[in-house]
């Protein structure tokens, strides 16, 4: 089962893009990559997610290397409400997430 | 939707004490999850339920730790008797259909922070 490695924390200026890099080197072929973002004394909430090709939503875009052994989560316009821990997930076993330790970002006025 | 619904936001309760932490899924989702927080372990699941059965609870520390699901629209986790490691936030999450086949995501609840003196 593939698990996740991402930089513990991360700085980003108000208003430009968050470029958030994960590490998925030993996922397999039908294994999702998840993004969950958790901002302090909340739940996790979803961002995003891809299989092979490159998404984009209202929150996020997701881009997935073709080898799919990494991913990179870019904020477009980072505000000051992105501050938050960032998790790159892969599906472990049926209906079970792996969450990692996560990047810190801090975004910056 | 409101979303899912946890309760308490807060729990402080004495060594070996019981303690009850409820949730109510989102209308309609077949698949409940409860997930531990902690600074050591991060988040880890203890159990899942698909359409109000226990399917997974590997997860589960110890026998003090029970979860239940009367009907599909709540769900409790109790810990009897209480423990201060057992200090941590407590999510439930609740999704449409199964990981990871179905291309589904999580929703998760605000969590209840318990703390055991």
């Amino acid at each position: 089962d593939a698990k996740t490695t991402q930089p513990p924390s991360m700085d980003c200026a108000e208003g430009r893009a968050a470029n958030l890099p994960c590490n998925h080197s030993t996922i397999s072929g039908n294994e999702y990559v998840y993004w969950y973002r958790q901002i302090h004394s909340q739940g996790p909430q979803y961002i995003i997610h891809g299989l092979k090709n490159n998404e984009t939503n209202e929150m996020a875009s997701l881009i997935i290397t073709e080898d799919r052994k990494s991913s990179t989560l870019i904020l477009p316009h980072a505000t000051l409400r992105d501050t938050a821990v960032y998790y790159c997930i892969v599906v472990v076993g049926a209906n079970n997430l792996f969450f990692g330790t996560g990047t810190r970002l801090t975004v910056i006025p | 939707d409101a979303g899912v619904i946890q309760s308490p936001r807060h729990e402080v309760t004495e060594m070996g004490q019981e303690v009850t932490l409820r949730c109510k899924p989102i209308s309609g989702h077949d698949y409940l999850f409860w997930y531990r927080q902690t600074m050591m372990r991060g988040l880890e699941l203890l159990i899942y339920f698909n359409n109000n059965v226990p399917i997974d609870d590997s997860g589960m520390p110890e026998d003090r730790f029970s979860a239940k699901m009367p009907n599909a629209s709540f769900s409790t986790l109790k810990i009897q008797p209480s423990e201060p490691r057992d200090s941590a936030v407590y999510f439930c999450a609740s999704s449409l259909t199964s990981f990871p086949a179905a291309n589904e995501k999580l929703f998760f609840g605000s969590g209840t922070q318990l703390s055991v003196l």
